[in-house]
């Protein structure tokens, strides 16, 4: 079937400096992506979301990049704070009304902001 | 606002023992809800979703079961647990712009 996956399993980063983290899809005729945040033991957390007409969204401090060519995803964080070490997921949604709002998860990337 | 509740938080159960999560949600009405399960580092796999009261649909073939009795309760069965059951399962609901948000998960361990 259809997955996503995620380039980079973990990413170390300093406080202050940008964060990328990136996600490749193998679904087409996906219409609509989601980045999560989870934090250790907790619900993954609605960060941004992006439809398939469009090339990029930006958030606070968050911006998603959509490339359909090369069907790839990234999710790029300003000035990254201690805060936003978690676990970050990539998901997508097929189209059609079949699709009943089923998400198909990428692995996941661990990203760690040192101070 | 919509919030999305789950309980228990953590459970530990022995092998061959039957399992009950709930799930509601409260704020919204007939939404799409969602079952998934993910292992210690791992992604999010989905098991169950429902459109409807009474209406699942199944996503792989396992040991469990969910049911949705009411508009905003869902809920994850099992008659006998097995060791591989152990997992943190997280239930979700979509809105009508397809976004997903998901409750504070149930950490269950099995024996």
């Amino acid at each position: 079937g259809e997955s996503v996956g995620l380039h980079l399993p973990t990413l170390s980063v300093q406080e202050g400096d940008n964060s990328i983290i990136n996600c490749a899809y193998s679904n087409s005729a996906s219409d609509y992506f989601i980045w999560y945040k989870q934090e250790s033991g907790k619900g993954p957390q609605f960060i941004i979301d992006i439809r398939s007409n469009m090339d990029k969204r930006q958030g606070q401090r968050v911006t998603v990049l959509l490339n359909k060519t090369v069907k790839h995803l990234s999710l790029q964080i300003a000035a990254t704070q201690p805060g936003d070490s978690a676990v970050y997921f990539c998901a997508e949604k097929g189209a059609g009304g079949t699709s009943y709002g089923k998400l198909t998860f990428g692995q996941g990337t661990i990203l760690t902001v040192h101070p | 606002s919509q919030t999305i509740h789950q309980w228990p938080a953590t459970l530990v159960q022995p092998v061959g023992s039957p399992l009950s999560l709930e799930c509601t949600v409260e704020g919204t009405s007939n939404p799409n809800l969602y079952w998934y399960r993910q292992a210690a580092g791992r992604g999010l796999q989905l098991l169950f979703y429902s459109v409807g009261i009474g209406q699942i649909s199944s996503e792989v073939p396992q040991n469990l079961s969910a049911s949705r009795p009411q508009d905003r309760q869902f809920i994850l069965s099992s008659k006998k647990l097995l060791l591989s059951d152990s997992g943190f399962y997280l239930c979700a609901w979509t809105n009508y712009y397809n976004e997903q948000f998901f409750g504070p998960g149930t950490r269950l361990t099995v024996l």
